[in-house]
């Protein structure tokens, strides 16, 4: 398996332009995760999916951030417009329904840095 | 809710010793997992291992192993005969109850000297 693939793996972008973020979980993996990883704040859930279903995305910081599951295979995690405060390294991580009692699989993360 | 502390923002071991990381939970469910994650500078998050709050027996892997004090709240994380590759941050978190998210520590930088 090749496990869960992110891209891309850097972004830069000026501030105000929109950014996506792509995610492709592992296959049979019906949970999947996008987290914020900054030195200030740690790791942040920002939103969950099961099976492709939003459940929870109390963590995602505002307006500007969206994420979308269209199907099994693929995410998305976008920011418009985007801002300097976004730069972070953004993780997408995926789990069998069992996943709080197994853990997740992260992806390489997108190290995104808005300028 | 769930909290997860590690007070050891930093560490530092000598190749081929022994260190331990420290870990402390909060959480009022009797059904929970503890986990150990190591994120090297690749930034690529790796499961180190788990422990299963019902099991008294204290998870190992290899080198790693755990001291679970389930009284204590405490889940240390102790790297026997460190190698150089063991140098990362290492990142402590629990899923507790229903809830299938999982509350993380700030993380424990560690740095192996050779």
């Amino acid at each position: 398996d090749a496990g869960v693939i992110q891209s891309p793996r850097h972004e830069v972008t000026e501030m105000g332009q929109e950014v996506t973020l792509r995610c492709k979980p592992i296959s049979g993996h019906n949970s999947l995760f996008w987290y914020r990883q900054t030195m200030m704040r740690g790791l942040e859930l920002l939103i969950y999916f099961n099976n492709n279903v939003p459940i929870d995305d109390s963590g995602m910081p505002e307006d500007r951030f969206s994420a979308k599951m269209p199907n099994a295979s693929f995410s998305t995690l976008k920011i418009q417009p985007s801002e300097p405060r976004d730069s972070a390294v953004y993780f997408c991580a995926s789990s069998t329904s069992r996943g709080a009692t197994y853990g997740y699989t992260f992806g390489s993360g997108t190290r995104l840095t808005v300028v | 809710a769930q909290t997860v502390t590690q007070s050891q923002p930093e560490m530092s071991v000598q190749e081929a010793e022994t260190v331990t990381l420290s870990c402390t939970y909060d959480t009022s469910e009797s059904d929970y997992y503890l986990f150990w994650y190591k994120q090297p500078p690749s930034r690529q998050m790796i499961l180190v291992i788990r422990q299963e709050a019902y099991k008294q027996q204290n998870a190992t892997e290899n080198r790693f192993s755990v001291n679970f004090q389930k009284a204590a709240k405490s889940f240390s994380l102790k790297i026997s005969d460190s190698q150089l590759g063991d140098a990362a941050m290492y990142f402590c978190a629990i899923s507790a109850g229903n809830n299938r998210k999982l509350i993380w520590g700030l993380g424990t930088s560690l740095a192996v000297n050779p």
